[in-house]
């Protein structure tokens, strides 16, 4: 238990659909982060939020939407999604997004696959 | 822009033997040194970390020393067991930007047979 819950654990859905997946930390974290975690590829950095104000995205596909009602809560709105899209989703949290030995702790993730 | 470069995998090793996973790293600052974990089918654990030139990471038998002359950060453990089997990631946190998010190596996964 790292303190970093996402859900959900798995989730199939067509290039139509739209789902959201979800992420809570329980650590009293003000930053919170998305990572993409494709087979083969180093995990890729894809959204950050420190104090509930997005601080970096790093070109992301607007099929994909984040969004953070406060610091303990982060979502990631997925819409018209592609096969290539599947992957797992880490959603992680640290104390602020400019400590430089700050540790980020990772929940468990969400597998996505995309039909 | 920064980099981390892991050794090539997999790796098998017998129960018992050292191990290690050679990481070195490319940053324009002073970097903060992390080795991650995950487990199958889990998130990424932090392992261990160290913050500055010379310092020392230790955790469940694993250390890694932050070697600033040859960039590298270099995990070992003396003696593998077979629940050490997952993916090592070594990723940096550099000072400079207004982040300090992680850029991470591509990972190696470790089994260790019986």
């Amino acid at each position: 238990e790292t303190g970093v819950t996402q859900t959900p654990r798995h989730l199939v859905m067509g290039m139509t659909n739209k789902k959201s997946l979800k992420c809570e930390q329980h650590l009293g974290h003000n930053a919170m982060y998305w990572y993409k975690q494709s087979a083969k590829k180093p995990l890729e950095l894809m959204f950050v939020y420190n104090f509930k104000e997005q601080t970096e995205n790093n070109s992301v596909p607007s099929r994909f939407s984040p969004e953070c009602p406060n610091s303990s809560h982060l979502f990631l709105h997925l819409h018209t999604l592609q096969p290539e899209d599947s992957a797992l989703y880490l959603c992680a949290s640290s104390q602020d997004d400019r400590g430089i030995g700050n540790t980020i702790y990772f929940g468990e993730g969400s597998w996505l696959t995309v039909v | 822009g920064d980099s981390v470069t892991q050794m090539e995998g997999p790796v098998t090793l017998s129960e018992e033997a050292f191990l290690t996973i050679n990481c070195t790293y490319t940053a324009t600052g002073y970097p903060s040194l992390f080795w991650y974990v995950q487990y199958p089918g889990e998130g990424l654990q932090l392992l261990l970390k160290a913050t500055k030139a010379d310092d020392k990471g230790s955790n469940k038998g694993f250390e890694a020393t932050y070697r600033k002359e040859t960039t590298s950060f270099h995990l070992e453990k003396g003696s593998v067991q077979v629940s050490d089997s997952a993916v090592y990631f070594c990723a940096l946190s550099d000072r400079t930007g207004a982040n300090s998010k992680l850029t991470f190596g591509k990972g190696i996964t470790l089994s260790v047979r019986p």
